[in-house]
């Protein structure tokens, strides 16, 4: 199974950047593909696509939310973090058949 | 549009089996596969298994003894089975549209499960 690391938390002021990262324990990148996909969740709702394939945007969301990164190692930006951003954000990787998730990373204010 | 939605019951008693209904609108499950996530409370997602749009299945390896996934095409519908149920299959569990090599584009609103006596 790939594993996906990630910080369990991060402060972060309104209006400043975030970067989250997530680490694979293998390589999740075919060819020119990488399958890393982030997803927002706030407390009893379910989990939000944000960014897919490491760096696309998902419909409908705020331009201010990028992706990076390759192999086995990711990046979700999140600039200017706004209040509406507080809350837990998930990598997961499809590149094997056995999709797996990090543990999350919550977003919290300085 | 794309619609998923669970149901099934709330509270399970610890041995007994978990049933779980996935209803889908606004997609084919002859086109799109459809997985099950599930998430203990203050947790991350946990991928269980996979309805493929041909029919065939995949499971978590960690849950493969446990778990049967089956489909009714006619009726849209995904079902879940998980037996042996202990505590720590609290949570909720999700379907959510699955195309391969492709993020979890739609979820359902997802249920809550609990199992206690």
């Amino acid at each position: 199974d790939i594993v996906l690391t990630q910080s369990p938390a991060l402060a972060v002021s309104l209006g400043q950047r975030a970067t989250i990262s997530c680490r694979a324990s293998q390589s999740v990148s075919i060819s020119r593909y990488n399958l890393m996909h982030w997803y927002q969740q706030k407390p009893g709702q379910q989990p939000k696509l944000l960014i897919y394939r490491a760096s696309n945007l998902a419909s409908g969301i705020p331009a201010r939310f990028s992706g990076s990164g390759s192999g086995t190692d990711f990046t979700l930006t999140i600039n200017p973090v706004q209040a509406d951003d507080i809350a837990t954000y998930y990598c997961q990787q499809s590149r094997e058949s056995m999709y797996t998730f990090g543990a999350g990373t919550k977003l919290e204010l300085k | 549009q794309v619609q998923l939605k669970e149901s099934g019951p709330g509270l399970v008693q610890p041995s007994e089996t978990l049933s779980l209904t996935c209803t889908v609108s606004g997609f084919s499950l002859t086109s799109y596969s459809v997985s099950w996530v599930r998430q203990p409370s203050g947790k991350g997602p946990e991928w269980m298994g996979r309805m493929w749009y041909d029919g065939d299945t995949a499971y978590n390896s960690a849950l493969k003894s446990r778990l049967s996934i089956s489909r009714d095409t006619s009726k849209n519908q995904v079902f879940l089975k998980m037996n042996s149920l202990q505590t720590d299959d609290t949570g909720t569990y999700y379907c959510t549209r699955d195309l391969t090599h492709n993020p979890f584009d739609y979820w359902g609103q997802g249920v809550m499960v609990t199992v206690s006596s």
